[in-house]
């Protein structure tokens, strides 16, 4: 089946750093990516769709200017979270359409950042 | 919007059966979906439902009635490994998006 992977699995930075984490379809296209966030004990939040070629769509309530989404092929998008606070410290998960009628989606194995 | 309800934690014993509900209400959407996570893992997928009634694999069935808002998902000869969280997600009409619900802690108990 399809894999997405993502890279870094986990990551540990200081206040006010920058960190940049990468999603990669590795088997299929995907035109579209989406990125998740997820607190402990709580379910997943959408952040934001990340569109190839184009600018991403962000949800209400996430700074666009805080988490910079690029999309600048077919197979990777990348999520950095400028000037990170300890608040950021997070689950990250991005996840990519199957392309399959059932909309069915392939989800990274994630990334654990955590800002000291 | 889309609001999905699902209970909180459940537990059950091993080898029995255990349903998990979730209730939404929406505008519209595609199909539902069923996700299991275990803890610092990301989703992984179980089931969909787009049209009402029970879909069947393996020891997992899910259920949809879309005119009463309602799901559920099935878990039948329950192990241990089955301890997780359960998240029911809705598929937006017309879009990949998936909405998720709260999830549902499972504990398996021998």
């Amino acid at each position: 089946g399809a894999v997405v992977s993502q890279h870094p699995s986990w990551v540990i930075c200081k206040s006010g750093t920058s960190v940049k984490i990468e999603c990669r379809s590795l088997d299929f296209q995907a035109t579209t990516m989406f990125w998740y966030r997820q607190f402990p004990k709580q379910s997943l939040m959408l952040m934001a769709t990340s569109n190839e070629g184009s600018k991403a769509t962000y949800e209400q309530g996430v700074e666009k200017d805080k988490f910079l989404i690029n999309h600048a092929s077919l197979t990777l998008s990348t999520l950095t979270v400028t000037s990170a606070h300890p608040e950021d410290s997070s689950f990250y998960i991005c996840s990519a359409p199957s392309g399959r009628i059932t909309y069915e989606q392939y989800f990274g194995p994630g990334t654990r950042l955590t800002v000291t | 919007g889309q609001n999905i309800d699902q209970p909180t934690e459940m537990t059950a014993t091993e080898g029995a059966i255990v349903q998990i509900n979730c209730t939404y209400q929406t505008s519209g959407f595609n199909g539902l979906f069923w996700y299991q996570q275990h803890a610092g893992e990301a989703p992984t997928f179980l089931s969909y439902n787009v049209l009402d009634g029970l879909e069947e694999k393996g020891r997992f069935s899910s259920f949809l009635s879309r005119s009463k808002g309602y799901s559920y998902l099935l878990l039948k000869e329950l192990q241990m490994k089955d301890s997780a969280s359960y998240l029911c997600a809705l598929a937006g009409a017309g879009s990949y998006q998936l909405t998720f619900g709260k999830g549902t802690k499972l504990s398996v108990i021998p």
